[in-house]
């Protein structure tokens, strides 16, 4: 296991199209985590899982955007009905859960979004 | 709740001077983290801070954690090229949240 995967990378489309970004964790680690990063700022907490259980979503998120993680490994974040203000780059994270000290989170590549 | 604040924004420094990364938080919080991104790239992990006045180093990098001033450093020694990227600290919020500052844009001009 090399790192936290995600896919697409890349992903063009029109305003109102919905899109799903897929997520694939370190195996074994339990927690799970969704941020949002805009060009010049640091990543925004949007959402975390553990195990399978969503505990929290940020105000951030809409009713627009819905995240799952059905067994607990992978996981993915769409957004319907696209608007400009989504274009952002999308970044996964997961961490491994030891007891419950806080651990660093490891990223994976991102996968950017531009709502055209 | 928590929130992260990071100076300067940007900095840009000769190679083999000497600076210091600043990093404030608001409230209460133990834990403190360091990442490394480059452009495009993800984000890499630096530095974990646990206690007060925990303080690692990895070559020209060394952090510091003071959770009584809520501050954190990232101290850059005799700079190189290689180091050019941007830096940012992120606060423990909870028993998982991540904070992040806005991001310390380091250039190390040859």
């Amino acid at each position: 296991d090399t790192g936290v995967s995600q896919n697409p990378r890349h992903k063009i489309t029109k305003r109102g199209q919905n899109v799903t970004f897929r997520c694939d964790p370190i195996s074994e680690h339990n927690r799970l985590y969704w941020y949002r990063q805009t060009l010049g700022q640091g990543p925004e907490f949007l959402t975390y899982f553990q195990n399978e259980a969503q505990l929290e979503k940020s105000r951030l998120l809409s009713d627009r955007f819905s995240a799952e993680r059905p067994k607990g490994s992978f996981s993915t974040l769409e957004i319907q009905r696209t608007e400009q203000g989504d274009s952002a780059m999308y970044l996964c994270a997961s961490s491994p859960n030891i007891g419950a000290q806080n651990t660093e989170a490891f990223f994976g590549q991102g996968t950017r979004l531009t709502v055209v | 709740e928590l929130k992260v604040e990071q100076n300067p924004l940007f900095l840009s420094m000769q190679e083999g001077k000497n600076y210091t990364i600043y990093c404030n938080y608001s409230t209460t919080s133990d834990r403190l983290y360091w990442y490394r991104q480059d452009p495009g790239k993800s984000l890499e992990s630096l530095f974990v801070l646990l206690s007060n006045g925990a303080v690692k180093q990895e070559g020209r990098l060394m952090a510091s954690l003071d959770t009584k001033a809520r501050l954190s450093t990232l101290h850059i020694t005799a700079a190189v090229h290689d180091l050019s990227a941007t830096y940012f600290c992120a606060g423990g919020a909870g028993t998982y949240k991540y904070i992040f500052g806005t991001g310390t844009r380091l250039k190390v001009l040859a």
